[in-house]
């Protein structure tokens, strides 16, 4: 079966760090782009930072130089670790699959939540 | 404010015919493809169409999709109920070395 899994969201406090996962599952992970896409509560949904299959790396403006975005193929694993996080970045976060490069993401996770608060 | 404008809201009851906009400008939809996203309530999104206007296998054809110019529209006919739910627009903004923009989303109910 297909499937994405994050881990790592939690509670943390303004300035701090948080590193996100994604472990995938049935497909051959090395050969895809990959996203994360954030929905605060009650919110829309807002891109954050892709990577794709080669390893170039595109941002969000307003994260830029604070998350980073990677991947692990040995491990099919996706990674964002977020810096200097602030009360704006509280939202879940979804990792996706985008198969043709083209930004539709055919296969979402089912999201961690980040909290930033003191 | 998200770069792409969507309806906050849109209605319809079973049977009938609804259509979602999604206006844009010429650095995103004006020349780049759109994509759409259902999210059922405490789901994560599924994607609905992609090119403008192709549907992901599985997808029934009740749902189609279009783009003219700056603008796209997703159309649902014979509406039912398990289509209530949000949904979204995406395309590539090639401004500030470029992004993903999504929709604010429209929120449909069946009546």
């Amino acid at each position: 079966e297909v499937q994405l899994v994050e881990s790592g969201g939690g509670l943390v406090q303004p300035g701090g760090s948080l590193r996100l996962s994604c472990a995938a599952s049935g497909f051959t992970f090395s050969s895809y782009d990959m996203h994360w896409v954030r929905q605060a509560t009650g919110k829309g949904l807002e891109w954050v930072s892709e990577i794709g299959s080669a390893g170039d790396t595109y941002y969000l403006g307003s994260v830029k130089g604070r998350f980073t975005i990677s991947r692990e193929n040995a491990k099919n694993s996706l990674y964002l670790q977020m810096n200097s996080l602030r009360a704006g970045d509280t939202a879940v976060y979804y990792c996706a699959r985008d198969p043709w490069g083209s930004g539709a993401l055919d296969i979402w996770g089912q999201g961690t939540m980040v909290t930033v608060s003191s | 404010q998200s770069v792409l404008t969507q309806p906050p809201s849109a209605s319809g009851t079973p049977g009938q015919r609804v259509t979602i906009s999604c206006s844009g400008s010429s650095s995103n939809i004006g020349s780049n493809t759109v994509n759409w996203y259902q999210q059922l309530p405490g789901t994560a999104p599924k994607l609905l169409m992609y090119s403008n206007n192709q549907r992901p296998s599985g997808v029934p054809d009740r749902f189609s999709g279009s783009k003219s110019g700056t603008s796209a529209s997703l159309a649902i006919s014979g509406l039912q109920s398990e289509d209530e739910a949000d949904y979204y627009c995406a395309a590539w903004d090639e401004s500030l070395n470029g992004f993903w923009v999504f929709g604010g989303g429209t929120k449909l109910t069946v009546l």
